[in-house]
C-alpha cells in the first residue's frame, strides 16, 4: 500500500518571500507520478506541478519548483516569490504508473501574509 | 471548455435521511471519479467509471452508498441512509482515458446532523 505523509499541518510565509512545503510517501513501486495539488477557499482542487519518478530532472512550473528525492522517498514544493493568491491548501499525492488512484497526504494549510 | 460541474453545492439533511449528488464531467473524459474528503484529511477516492462501467469501488460502503454512470456522461452518488460520519465534501473529477491527469469539480459540502 502506498502512504503519503506531509508533517506541516499549517505554514506561513510573508508576500515575495519563498516557502517550501514537505511531503515524504512510502512505496514500493519503482515508476509512478508525484502531484501537489492546490485546493483555495473555494474548493476546487487544481493541478500545480506533477513529476516522473523516471526523470531526474526537477519540474518546475513558473514560481512552482520541486526537490524529488526518489532515494528518500521525497518530494517537497517550493513556493518562490509568494503571492496572496497562493494562500490554499496544498496536497502532495502519489500514482503509480499505469495505476488510476491518487493517495493524497492530509494536506498542508499555507496563508501568505500581506 | 467548461470544467467538471457538480451540484448542489452545499447540502445539510438529518441522518438517516437519504442524499444525491450530481456530476457533470468534462466533455469528452471517459474516466470519473467520486472522492470523500473529511475535514482534514486528503481526498479518499470511493469509485471510479470508465464510460459506464465500474472499475474500482473497493472502497465504497456499498451497505449505504451506490452510484451510477448512466450512458457514460453525467454520474449521481446516493447515500441511504446517512450516517453522521458521512458529513464531508465529496469530489467528483474526470480524466481522459489512461491519462493521469485529474480535473475535480467544486464539490458538495455535506453536513449529516
Amino acid at each position: 500500500a502506498q502512504t503519503v505523509t506531509q508533517s506541516q499541518p499549517e505554514m506561513s510565509v510573508q508576500e515575495a518571500e519563498t516557502v517550501t512545503l514537505s511531503c515524504t510517501y512510502d512505496t514500493s513501486e519503482n515508476n509512478y507520478y508525484l502531484f501537489w495539488y492546490k485546493q483555495p477557499p473555494s474548493r476546487q482542487m487544481i493541478l500545480v506541478i506533477r513529476q516522473e519518478a523516471y526523470k531526474q530532472q526537477n519540474a518546475t512550473e513558473n514560481r512552482f519548483s520541486v526537490n524529488f528525492q526518489k532515494a528518500a522517498k521525497s518530494f517537497s514544493l517550493k513556493i518562490s516569490d509568494s503571492q496572496l493568491g497562493d494562500t490554499a491548501m496544498y496536497f502532495c499525492a502519489f500514482m503509480k504508473l499505469g495505476g488510476n488512484q491518487f493517495y493524497f497526504g492530509t494536506g498542508t494549510s499555507l496563508t501568505v501574509i500581506p | 471548455e467548461a470544467g467538471v460541474a457538480q451540484s448542489p453545492r452545499y447540502k445539510i439533511i438529518e441522518k438517516r435521511q437519504s442524499v444525491a449528488f450530481w456530476c457533470n464531467p468534462i466533455s469528452g473524459h471517459a474516466t470519473l471519479y467520486w472522492y470523500q474528503q473529511i475535514l482534514g484529511q486528503g481526498p479518499k477516492l470511493l469509485i471510479q467509471f470508465q464510460n459506464n462501467g465500474v472499475v474500482d469501488d473497493s472502497q465504497l460502503p456499498k451497505d449505504r452508498f451506490s452510484a451510477e454512470r448512466l450512458k457514460g456522461v453525467d454520474s449521481t452518488l446516493k447515500i441511504q441512509p446517512a450516517k453522521l460520519e458521512d458529513s464531508a465534501v465529496y469530489l467528483c473529477a474526470s480524466s481522459l482515458y489512461k491519462t493521469y491527469e485529474q480535473y475535480f469539480g467544486p464539490g458538495t459540502r455535506l453536513t449529516v446532523t
